[in-house]
């Protein structure tokens, strides 16, 4: 399977606790996008990567989160103190840069987080 | 700013019915361009169309269609003949160039389409 994964697919935390996502792209792909969903809504964009730069971040990256993609390859997405707001499936996509614009973004499974 | 809008929150089809799933959006720039994906139960994305916004003709795969109207500022997604597989949560998104290299999407809210044997 060459497609975008994500790893856990599934985390339930204590309020409180910290956790740690991963993403790996597909392998050619120099960029990569982390997006938060909510029930009923539209992914809302959190981060951004060419290949290991972090050259963008959303509003919605708290302090508390924090995200890696060293050597350009996999990438982590890591929230300190959780809070029961985090709770949202978390997704991960990534896209090859050429001359021709928004390329397609190719979506990874997500991982759903629950904090109790 | 960035916006999509999809006022349709669910729709109810029976098989073999067309749909129509509008998308509205609001953007400065003047080249753009506008992506549909299909979120099904299983949760993962599924890209489905990226359209460029120099061209205006209609696009056609197999029993979807696609319908964009500079004008109305609208991109329209049709399914012909629906089937249950069809049953899934559609997103219309449209990327936002930062400037940093980053084209990432703003998504509308969504539209739920149920298709019912």
């Amino acid at each position: 399977d060459t497609g975008v994964s994500q790893d856990p697919r599934h985390k339930i935390t204590k309020r409180g606790q910290n956790v740690t996502f991963r993403c790996d792209p597909i392998s050619e792909h120099n960029r990569l996008y982390w997006y938060r969903q909510t029930l009923g809504q539209g992914p809302e964009f959190l981060t951004y990567f060419q290949n290991e730069a972090q050259l963008e971040k959303s509003r919605l990256l708290s302090d508390r989160f924090s995200a890696e993609r060293p050597k350009g390859s996999f990438s982590t997405l890591e929230i300190q103190r959780t809070e029961q707001g985090d709770s949202a499936m978390y997704l991960c996509a990534s896209s090859l840069a050429t001359s021709g614009g928004a390329n397609e973004q190719f979506f990874g499974p997500g991982t759903r987080l629950t904090v109790l | 700013a960035q916006k999509v809008t999809q006022a349709q929150t669910e729709i109810s089809v029976v098989e073999k019915e067309d749909v129509t799933l509008d998308c509205v959006y609001e953007t400065r720039d003047t080249t753009y361009y506008l992506f549909w994906y299909k979120q099904p139960p299983s949760g993962e994305l599924v890209f489905l169309i990226r359209r460029n916004s120099f061209d205006e003709q209609n696009e056609i795969s197999g029993r979807y269609s696609w319908n964009f109207q500079k004008s109305t500022s609208s991109f329209n997604f049709t399914i012909t003949a629906s089937q249950v597989v069809d049953s899934a949560v559609y997103f219309c998104a449209l990327p936002a160039y930062s400037g940093a290299g980053s084209y990432q999407l703003t998504f509308g809210k969504g539209t739920k389409l149920s298709v019912i044997p």
